[in-house]
């Protein structure tokens, strides 16, 4: 079965600094999703990642995709209280009929 | 709003109870995708549906089923409930067969509590 891990699983950080979480993944895939929960909410959306090299950017937070060493990051630059969340990434199996998740990061933004 | 619609969003009930879960997805799309979140298990994929057709079956038990109706809408049927069951059960829809293929859009989630 395909496992995704992502670490750190929490993350205390203090607004305006920076930090990276990574995601690694054991099979083979072009394509990774990062998603977005806050508490009891539902999944946003935040990146899709569909071949090897890609780098999205969406204000502070910027994702790249790594196929070969199956590894994502997702980087917070200059980290805001409002970025406090989960934060999952996904693969997709085989026949991409379903996402494997991580196991998420719980951030959090101290003022 | 992603336009997935979850209904109830919260549900209590004992053990040993059935309980149905409804999702109606975004308009337009034929794929709905049932997920459950625990804090042991984290997100897991139960089961897809496309065009009323089961499409692909991931860790869901036995006493769970699910179909999906002609209006696109579908229902996930829980029943001899157990205490491990509490979660938090969320339905996602896409366009098409694959969600990966076109983007996939989460609903609000239910959540079940087993007493």
């Amino acid at each position: 079965e395909l496992k995704v891990e992502q670490n750190p699983l929490f993350l205390s950080m203090q607004e305006g600094k920076n930090y990276t979480i990574y995601c690694n993944y054991s099979t083979t895939s072009d394509r990774l999703y990062w998603y977005r929960q806050d508490p009891g909410k539902s999944l946003e959306s935040l990146f899709v990642l569909l071949s090897n090299g890609a780098v999205k950017q969406e204000g502070r937070l910027m994702a790249s995709l790594d196929t070969k060493a199956r590894l994502s990051t997702l980087h917070i630059t200059a980290a805001v209280h409002d970025l406090s969340a989960t934060y999952f990434c996904a693969v997709d199996s085989n026949t991409g009929n379903q996402f494997y998740f991580g196991t998420g990061t719980s951030l959090t933004v101290i003022p | 709003d992603s336009g997935v619609t979850q209904t109830p969003k919260h549900l209590i009930t004992a053990t040993g109870q059935r309980v149905t879960l409804r999702c109606s997805p975004r308009s337009g799309d034929l794929s709905v995708y049932w997920y459950q979140q625990s804090l042991d298990q984290g997100l897991q994929f139960l089961i897809q549906y496309y065009n009323g057709e089961e499409r692909a079956k991931g860790n869901i038990l036995e006493r769970f089923s699910a179909q999906q109706f002609p209006d696109l809408h579908s229902e996930l049927n829980l029943s001899s409930l157990e205490l491990g069951d509490s979660a938090l059960y969320f339905c996602a829809s896409s366009v098409g067969t694959a969600i990966s293929n076109t983007e996939a859009f989460f609903g609000q989630g239910t959540r079940l509590t087993v007493v």
